[in-house]
């Protein structure tokens, strides 16, 4: 069964700090990976994906992924209480587009 | 910005009874995907769709359910028989490559009573 772990928080950080939000996921054939925010009652939000090993950024967003630990981090910097929501780490699954999602980690950013 | 769209957003139905749940992807994508979500738990796939077959589908995707692109532009699922346990947050997706990065719609909350 692939899966993709997440700690379902809440993750709390005071505003301006940087929040770390981790995942792990079990199938070595998954090579792409996604990070997405989702607030309360709405859809997925693409936040941003990553498919080399290594760390990418994206303004106050970086995504690092580690192959060999089958890891994938993403890091908030100069948190705001408006990034107060869910955050959904998705592996792709097949050719077929197929995403697998953990089930989130709550993030908390208290002014 | 393109975005998809979804129609109703929310659909209260009486179990045993069809529902369809609708979809506009961005126009220049051609991989289209559903996914649920319970009140609570994991966003769940359902179904990938391209060239106007199913390309995946997963174990919730029985046959009560079915997928179609009627007339180029919508991309629908049916549920034939309503179950209680069909009651969640339905997205549609949508990529350029089946790859790439998926774009949500804003979902359809459904409810069966």
């Amino acid at each position: 069964q692939k899966e993709v772990e997440q700690n379902s928080g809440p993750l709390s950080v005071p505003e301006g700090a940087i929040a770390s939000l981790n995942c792990t996921y079990s199938d070595r054939g998954s090579q792409s990976f996604f990070w997405y925010r989702q607030y309360s009652g709405k859809s997925p939000e693409l936040i941003m994906f990553i498919y080399s090993n290594g760390d990418k950024e994206d303004g106050r967003f970086t995504a690092q992924l580690n192959k060999a630990s089958q890891y994938v981090s993403l890091l908030i910097r100069d948190s705001q209480p408006s990034d107060s929501a869910t955050y959904l780490c998705a592996a792709l699954s097949s050719n077929t587009g197929k995403l697998i999602f953990g089930q989130g980690t709550t993030l908390q950013v208290k002014p | 910005e393109p975005e998809v769209t979804q129609t109703p957003s929310h659909q209260v139905t009486q179990m045993g009874q069809e529902v369809i749940l609708r979809c506009v992807p961005i126009s220049n994508h051609l991989y289209f995907y559903w996914y649920r979500q319970i009140l609570g738990q994991k966003v769940e796939f359902l179904v990938s769709f391209y060239n106007n077959e199913i390309s995946e589908k997963s174990e919730i995707f029985d046959d009560q359910f079915s997928v179609e692109r009627p007339d180029g532009s919508n991309f629908t699922l049916k549920i034939r028989s309503t179950k209680l346990e069909d009651s969640a947050m339905y997205f549609c997706a949508c990529s350029t490559v089946s790859y790439n990065e998926q774009f949500f719609g804003p979902g359809t909350r459904l409810t069966v009573l």
